[in-house]
């Protein structure tokens, strides 16, 4: 039973600490997306990538935020610096054409 | 960011009995996705919509593709205990691997 995994799964931080989270898409999935969720603002869209490349990243603070996906097995997103608003639960999603595969997330809390 | 309408906001069942729930949207949308939460968990793909006017069952869930493209319906039959969660409509337009979320129907079971 395939699945999209993640770490790591919880994460707790300083405010100013880089954090990094990571996924392992599902073999074969080319789609692969990033998404936070919280209560306020249920699931948001950061970025995603399409073959490796990334095709929207308008959900992202730019300024701290960066995401990639060095191989097709591994998409990484990055915060630097944090703050505690970025708490969250931050969820990789990967998928084939028209339907998307969600991992457990990552709880982050930066304090 | 934008999101969908989902209605009703959350709802308390009895157990055995059947259920409805559904999501509009402003926009026409190509794909339709239906998703259900569990606490600390990723969202599980339910049900996956292509066409309007299509009918997908998945074991006592059905769903539909409203025909104007701008809504779909979940039903639930004969609830059990494990219904209880969070379920999530998304969708997507044409031309676009992004999907868009709606705000969520928290399910409550009473045995």
């Amino acid at each position: 039973d395939a699945r999209v995994t993640q770490t790591p799964r919880h994460k707790v931080t300083e405010m100013g600490q880089e954090v990094t989270m990571r996924c392992q898409p599902i073999l074969g999935h080319n789609t692969v997306f990033w998404y936070r969720q919280t209560m306020m603002q249920g699931l948001e869209l950061l970025a995603y990538f399409r073959n490796r490349a990334p095709l929207d990243d308008s959900g992202m603070p730019k300024d701290r935020f960066s995401a990639e996906m060095p191989d097709a097995t591994l998409a990484t997103l990055k915060i630097q610096p944090s703050e505690p608003r970025d708490s969250a639960v931050y969820f990789c999603a990967s998928g084939p054409l028209y339907t998307q595969y969600f991992g457990p997330g990552t709880r982050l809390t930066v304090l | 960011g934008q999101q969908l309408n989902q209605s009703p906001q959350s709802m308390f069942i009895q157990e055995g009995e059947d259920v409805s729930m559904n999501c509009t949207s402003s926009s026409i949308f190509n794909t339709w996705l239906w998703y259900k939460q569990d606490p600390g968990e990723g969202p599980v793909l339910l049900i996956a919509l292509y066409k309007a006017g299509e009918l997908t069952s998945n074991g006592r869930l059905t769903a539909q593709f409203g025909i104007t493209r701008k809504d779909s319906f979940l039903n639930i039959s004969a609830s059990i205990p494990s219904d209880v969660g969070i379920y999530f409509c998304a969708g997507s337009t044409s031309g676009t691997y992004k999907y868009i979320f709606g705000t969520g129907t928290r399910l409550k079971v009473l045995a």
